[in-house]
């Protein structure tokens, strides 16, 4: 079974920090991975979707990398700012079922 | 605009009663999904439907019932049978099982 984690569970930097944001998954068997973003109280937003055949995928300030091989995904994000403070959640498509797999997410806050 | 729209945002039930969730989407997406979310845990798959007329179980099923007569609609209903159903309810979509998943606002359910 497909194990997702991200670590650390809750995060906090100044405004214009990087942030890097980890995910790792138990089996690297997988069709795609998604990288999402969800305000409290609220649906999911989808950030970057990797295919298993990418090694990144960029939009504006975020980029996502994947490493198949060590089982591992990350999230950056440039030039932080307060308006990115969320739960940013990774989600492994295994590449023989259906199911998405989530982590349980990272919470970040960026102080002004 | 193209999205997925769910309906009623806050649900109150009480004991004993059977309550239905509704979730709709216009992108013309084949499969919708039904997830559960709890604090600290990650989404937990219910349903999932690939096709009009065709659902599987997921992770979470017990307790919980769905029908796709239409492509656009997937109402979930938690039934009495679900003894602990005070969760955070989202619907997604994907234009194929293993595309990319949109999610939608979602539905807070309170037990009273």
């Amino acid at each position: 079974k497909q194990e997702v984690t991200q670590i650390p569970a809750a995060l906090s930097v100044p405004e214009g920090e990087n942030l890097v944001l980890n995910c790792s998954f138990t089996d690297s068997a997988i069709y795609n991975l998604q990288w999402f973003r969800q305000d409290p109280g609220k649906g999911l937003t989808s950030l970057l979707l990797i295919q298993s055949s990418q090694r990144e995928q960029t939009s504006g300030r975020l980029n996502a990398s994947l490493d198949k091989s060590s089982g591992r995904s990350t999230l950056y994000i440039a030039a932080s700012q307060p308006g990115d403070s969320a739960t940013y959640l990774c989600a492994v498509h295994p590449s023989n079922d259906y199911k998405l797999s989530f982590g349980a997410g990272t919470t970040v806050t960026v102080r002004a | 605009d193209g999205g997925i729209t769910q309906s009623p945002k806050y649900l109150f039930r009480k004991e004993g009663q059977n309550v239905t969730l509704s979730c709709e989407q216009n992108l013309n997406h084949d499969a919708m999904y039904w997830y559960r979310q709890d604090p600290g845990q990650g989404l937990r798959l219910i349903y999932y439907s690939q096709i009009v007329n065709d659902f599987q179980k997921g992770d979470i099923a017990e307790g919980y019932s769905v029908s796709r007569e239409k492509k656009e609609s997937f109402p979930l209903t938690v039934t009495s049978a679900q003894k602990n159903p005070t969760a955070f309810y989202l619907c997604a979509s994907s234009s194929y099982t293993f595309n990319e998943q949109f999610f939608g606002p979602g539905t807070r359910l309170t037990v009273l």
